[in-house]
Order: C-alpha cells, then structure tokens, then sequence
C-alpha cells in the first residue's frame, strides 16, 4: 500500500542549511507535497512538485526529486530559528484528492 | 483574503455527547477534505467532497462518524455518540483544483472527550 517514510527530528544551527529527507512507495504519485506545522497551527503548504520535475527552487527552499528511488528531500538555505516547526512530506497518488501523510520530521534550529 | 475557517477551535465534550465540527472553504474552492491528527496515527483523511459530493470516505472510523456539505461554503463532521478516543485535532483544508493538488488547511479543532 501507500506509505510515506521520514527521519522524525533534525537539529541544525541558525544560518546553516537544513535537509529534511522522504521516501515514499507509491510509484503512481502525481504530485508530491511539503507543508509546515508550528506549535498549535494548521498546515502550511510550502511547496509542492510535479512528478515529472526533477528540482523545484522557491528562496530559501529547494525541492529534489529523485523518482527513481522515491526520495523526496526539500532544503532551507539559511535556516532561521522561525524556520522551527514539524514538516510534512504528502503524496497524491493518480487521480483521487487523496494525500498520503508522512509523520512528520520536527526541525529544531539552535540560536 | 480569509483561508479555511474553523470553528470551534477547542472543544471538551463528555463521553455520549453529540459534537458538531463546522468549516468554511476558501471561496471559490471546489474541493474540501476532512483529516484527523494523532500522536499515534499521524494525519488521516477522514472523507473528501468535490462540488458538495462526498467522493471517498472510506477514511471515516466508524458510523458514529458523519459528514455534511450542504453549500459550496460550508461542511460540518459530526460524531455521535462522541468517545474518549475521538480525542484529536481535526483539520479541515480546501482546494481549488477538482481533484485537490493544492490544499490549504485550515487552524483545526482540538477536540477532547472526557
């Protein structure tokens, strides 16, 4: 079945760049999503990119997508400490409305 | 612009108690979807609605479990009778695109049952 995999915590220090890794098992994914939940929030969509694209780049934000290996990895350049908070990988597999959770990999960024 | 409006944002109900959880879809939205978040199971869909349709809700737990969209502008998810381990936050997001490719949640609704 679908599933959705991701490293559950990450901590870097302010100014560094922050990598945050996915894999996912669905080879039919469409598009594949990253959002952004602090403290008490709803979910904030970052980014998002089509399955046929290999890279995406939004500022500080750049998306690799390897569909080979099912890897999704979404880097912050210049990590500030607002930038703390859990990020979700989400894939929406063929023609349904239906995303695909991972659980969610908690940045911590140290002053 | 107003995102996805959410009411209440907390409720405490006791076991056997009826709750009604209501949202407002970005206007002009076709799609809306229905998610609960646990500690335990993460994000799930509970049930999504394209043009007030329900179209897959095959996430909804049980029949205690129900959900409305009566207007492109408003749904509401019910749960009767309510049970401790409905205790979640649940979000409800929309999306302008018919099959969702975009969703934009909204604050979500603590829900805690005594």
């Amino acid at each position: 079945g679908e599933d959705v995999e991701q490293s559950l915590f990450l901590s870097v220090r302010e100014g560094d760049s922050s990598v945050i890794n996915c894999t996912y098992t669905d080879s039919s994914s469409t598009y594949l999503y990253w959002y952004k939940q602090e403290p008490g929030a709803g979910l904030q969509l970052l980014t998002y990119i089509f399955s046929n694209m290999d890279m995406k780049q939004d500022q500080r934000l750049t998306v690799l997508l390897n569909k080979k290996d099912k890897h999704l990895s979404l880097r912050i350049a210049d990590t500030q400490t607002g930038d703390s908070a859990i990020y979700f990988c989400a894939e929406k597999s063929g023609n349904t409305g239906k995303l695909i959770f991972g659980q969610g990999t908690t940045l911590q960024v140290k002053p | 612009d107003a995102g996805v409006i959410q009411s209440p944002r907390h409720e405490v109900t006791e076991m056997g108690q009826e709750v009604t959880l209501r949202c407002k879809p970005i206007s002009g939205h076709n799609s809306l979807f229905w998610y609960r978040q646990t500690m335990m199971r993460g994000l799930e869909l509970l049930i999504y609605f394209n043009n007030n349709v329900p179209i897959d809700d095959s996430g909804m737990p049980e029949d205690r479990f129900s959900a409305k969209m009566p207007n492109a502008s408003f749904s509401t998810l019910k749960i009767q009778p309510s049970e401790p381990r409905d205790s979640a936050v649940y979000f409800c997001a929309s999306s302008p695109a018919p099959q969702g490719s975009e969703q934009y949640f909204g604050p979500g609704t603590r829900l805690t049952v005594t």
